[in-house]
């Protein structure tokens, strides 16, 4: 079953503007981690983020990490045509066996 | 450093026909997965193995669905024989260790289309 739920499902906006996308997720994690794929491609690792950490940054990223709402962010900004891909949170839920499950994801769309 | 190889890129063959799809990972990483995403959806893991262990293999459909990692290396996937809902594309992905210390790396993936 699916662990993460991402919000919205689609996104389109400007290029230039900033990009929020949301995830939910129901059980306790290890980590969160985020991925790119653009159409008809694998997924591209973007950002980890440990269950004891609540901000990272990378390059135009910025990922959050509430754990008390078992919800994350990820913020793209001055977004670019380039940008535009499926985006997925995945998560390594704590006990158990390691494995990563992802959600439905994002689509974001930039218009030039 | 060269990326995890998939092969073949597409496929489609007839219903309860069999296909099998190989995997190669980035050189010295233990970690192998294989998931399904079909169109509009977020991969769903089938089978991970730790070396040539398995690790986890809970949402793979055992009367159809076999894997293998000889060897600890490459990994084979096949189904046999093919339904209609097994029409998707099939990411292997590999890591140093496991998903609780690192980034997985995709493949671009191997798209089945099941007539």
């Amino acid at each position: 079953s699916q662990q993460g739920e991402e919000d919205p499902q689609a996104l389109s906006i400007q290029e230039g503007e900033n990009a929020t996308m949301n995830c939910s997720y129901k059980t306790s994690i290890n980590n969160l981690q985020w991925y790119r794929q653009n159409s008809g491609r694998g997924l591209v690792h973007l950002i980890l983020i440990r269950s004891n950490e609540r901000e990272k940054h990378s390059g135009r990223l910025r990922v959050t990490l509430d754990t008390s709402k078992k919800s994350s962010s990820l913020l793209i900004t001055a977004s670019r045509a380039a940008d535009t891909a499926s985006y997925f949170c995945a998560t390594d839920a704590s006990g158990g066996a390691q494995k990563l499950v992802f959600g439905q994801g994002t689509r974001l769309t930039i218009n030039p | 450093e060269a990326g995890v190889a998939q092969s073949p890129r597409y496929k489609i063959i007839e219903k309860r026909q069999s296909v099998a799809f190989w995997c190669n990972p980035i050189s010295g990483h233990a970690t192998l997965y294989w998931y399904q995403q079909i169109l509009g959806q977020g991969p769903k893991l089938l089978i991970q193995f730790q070396n040539n262990g398995v690790v986890d293999d809970s949402q793979l459909p055992k009367d159809r669905f076999s894997a293998e990692r000889l060897k600890g290396v490459d990994s084979t996937l096949k189904i046999q024989p093919a339904k209609l809902e097994d029409s998707a594309v099939y990411l292997c992905a590999s890591s140093a260790r496991g998903p609780r210390t690192g980034e997985l790396f995709f493949g671009e993936g191997s798209r089945l289309t099941v007539l």
